[in-house]
Parts: structure tokens; sequence; C-alpha cells
């Protein structure tokens, strides 16, 4: 079965600062991989899908198959940044309702 | 283009009232998910579906109840509210495999 890590709860950076959120998946197959951020009391928005290699607000992530891993970055965070992170994850066989799966959430908190 | 609807916003039931969360999408999605959101734990798929007629458990569904009579509403009901059913409900919808979900607002029950 797969499964979504993100070993930090919270991550605290200065502004200027650079951000790493980890993820990092156990899956046996070819995972499409995902991240979401959620803005206080609001929706989840889709963020970056690995398939489209995109860069949206600064952000990128690299998806490393051979550490398992779907780390998101961004070189200078920003106040606005603030928000939870949260890694999610596709499985390629055919129950993709079922198998899309959500780590359990990283906060990042940047200070002024 | 509205994209997923949830209705209503916030809700407070008693102990054994029953009640409807309702989904609506108009991207013609034919995934479509629920999920709930609790501190500390991230999202857990209640139920989904992966097309009209076609729903399924995921990974916390008693309680809960789905219908997909359409490909544009998927509603979900608690048959007899419990406090441990005090969430953040968020319904999804997806294209298909490789686009991610998109989501709804969010309906923020509290069972007293």
């Amino acid at each position: 079965a797969q499964r979504v890590t993100q070993p930090e709860k919270l991550l605290s950076v200065f502004k200027g600062a650079p951000v790493e959120l980890k993820c990092n998946y156990s899956y046996s197959g070819s995972p499409e991989l995902f991240w979401y951020v959620q803005y206080s009391r609001q929706r989840l928005q889709l963020l970056l899908r690995h398939i489209s290699r995109e860069s949206i607000k600064g952000f990128t992530a690299d998806l490393n198959k051979g550490e398992t891993s779907f780390h998101l970055k961004k070189p200078f965070a920003q106040e606005e940044d603030s928000a939870m992170y949260y890694c999610a994850l596709s499985g390629l066989g055919d129950n993709y309702g079922q198998n899309f799966v959500f780590g359990p959430g990283t906060r990042l908190s940047v200070l002024p | 283009n509205a994209g997923v609807t949830q209705t209503p916003k916030f809700q407070v039931l008693k102990t054994g009232q029953s009640m409807t969360l309702q989904c609506a999408q108009d991207m013609n999605h034919e995934y479509m998910s629920w999920y709930r959101q609790d501190p500390g734990m991230g999202l857990r798929l209640i139920h989904y579906s992966v097309g009209a007629g076609i729903t399924d458990q995921g990974e916390v569904p008693n309680g809960y109840n789905v219908s997909r009579s359409t490909t544009e509403d998927f509603p979900l009901r608690l048959l007899s509210a419990a406090p441990s059913q005090t969430s953040v409900y968020f319904c999804a919808s997806s294209r298909g495999r490789g686009f991610g979900y998109t989501f709804g607002s969010g309906t923020r029950l509290t069972v007293v």
C-alpha cells in the first residue's frame, strides 16, 4: 500500500530564507506526486504536479525515485507563504479514487 | 465555472441527528471523493466515486453513506451523528490520473 510521510509538523523560517518541505513516499510502482497548499481556513489548492514540472509562486519540486522523495523548495520565503502544505501520491493501479493518498501535512510559518 | 461547491459551510448537529452534506461540481469530472480533515491527522478518505452510479468505501467509511446518481452531485449522508464526527469535511473532484483533485471550500461540522 502507498504511504506518504512528511516528517516535520511545523517549519519556521525567516522571510527571505530558503525553504524545503520534505515529503517521502512508499510505493512499489511509479507514482504521481502532488503538492497542495491550504491557507488558513480555506480550501486545499493544487500547487504542483510532478509530471508537469511547473514552478508556481516560486516553488519547485523534483521527484527523486532513488530516495523516494518529492521535496518542495523555494529559494526565498515570503510571509504570504505561511500555510499548511500537503504532499499527495496517486498510485497507478486501477482504483484511482482509493489510491490518492495525502501526507499528514507540514505547517510553514514565515517570520518577518 | 464554479468548480466544486459544498453546502452548508457550517453546521451544528445534536448527537443522533442525521443530515446530508451537499457537493456539486460543474467540470464534468468522473472522479469525486469525500475527505475529513482532523488536527494532526491530515485528510482521510471517507468514500469515493469513479463515475455516476459507482461508489466505494475509503479509509473511514463508518457512519457515512454516499450516492452518485449524476456526474455532478455527490452527497454525503451522516446517518446518526456522533461527537467523533466533528470535523471539517471536504469534497473533491478530478478529471483523472495525473490531474490531481480540485477541492470544495469545506463544511465545518460540530456534533454536540
